[in-house]
């Protein structure tokens, strides 16, 4: 598998459900983080967990890493129809050298909340 | 929330021809990135800058592109003679200090088709 690899690539759930995504990737990162994207739209930064973090939470968003696996989860409590969207995780390598900004995206996983 | 601004939001060019993508970082941020996204694939880091010179840029980012801040405020990307596989949503990023753990912000793209 490439790095940055969500799974599943779509995700249909009801208002109210939990929404879980995974993601993969393969190098040694600094960082993960996961961004939205609303159809034809530009993306949205959601949240950041570093790599010596285990889980972070932002509002209704809990992030997890598991480095020793090389992965990491997002789980959305309490979904909203206004949630449907793409979800992309992308990381931050810890390669010499490599500059800041330079994130490897994943595929993304489509969610669609059901009102 | 200050965020960055693409112009156009969506160009259609002839092969051959060249185009410039244009943004407008946030104001206080110093590092700017483009990136890109094939319908259907991965988002793609092009190139970081900082202080007027190219931080990193990837494999993709070949000698037919180019990247200039013609002012204190504009971030343009160049395509000089464009080829029908250039055809994808290119999104403008910055960030405020370029340091690990910070998060990008990103625009709302320019959809570029290649005909």
């Amino acid at each position: 598998s490439q790095q940055g690899e969500e799974d599943p690539q779509a995700l249909s759930i009801q208002e109210g459900e939990n929404a879980t995504m995974n993601c993969s990737y393969k190098t040694s990162i600094n960082n993960l983080q996961w961004y939205r994207q609303n159809s034809g739209r530009g993306l949205v930064h959601l949240i950041l967990i570093r790599s010596n973090e285990r889980e972070k939470h932002s509002g209704r968003l809990r992030v997890t890493l598991d480095t020793s696996k090389k992965s990491s989860s997002l789980l959305i409590t309490a979904s909203r129809a206004a949630d449907t969207a793409s979800y992309f995780c992308a990381t931050a390598d810890n390669a010499g050298g490599t500059s800041y900004g330079k994130l490897t995206f994943g595929q993304g996983t489509i969610l669609t909340v059901h009102p | 929330e200050p965020e960055v601004t693409q112009t156009p939001s969506h160009q259609v060019t002839q092969m051959g021809q060249e185009v410039i993508l244009r943004c407008v970082p946030i104001s206080n941020h110093l590092y700017f990135y483009w990136y890109r996204q094939i319908l259907g694939q991965k988002v793609e880091f092009l190139v970081s800058f900082y202080n007027n010179e190219i931080s990193e840029k990837s494999e993709i980012f070949d000698d037919q592109f180019s990247v200039e801040r013609p002012d204190g405020s504009n971030f343009t990307l160049k395509i000089r003679s464009t080829k029908l596989e250039d055809s994808a949503m290119y999104f403008c990023a910055s960030s405020e200090a370029g340091q690990f753990n910070e998060k990008l912000f990103f625009g709302s793209g320019t959809q570029l088709s290649v005909l």
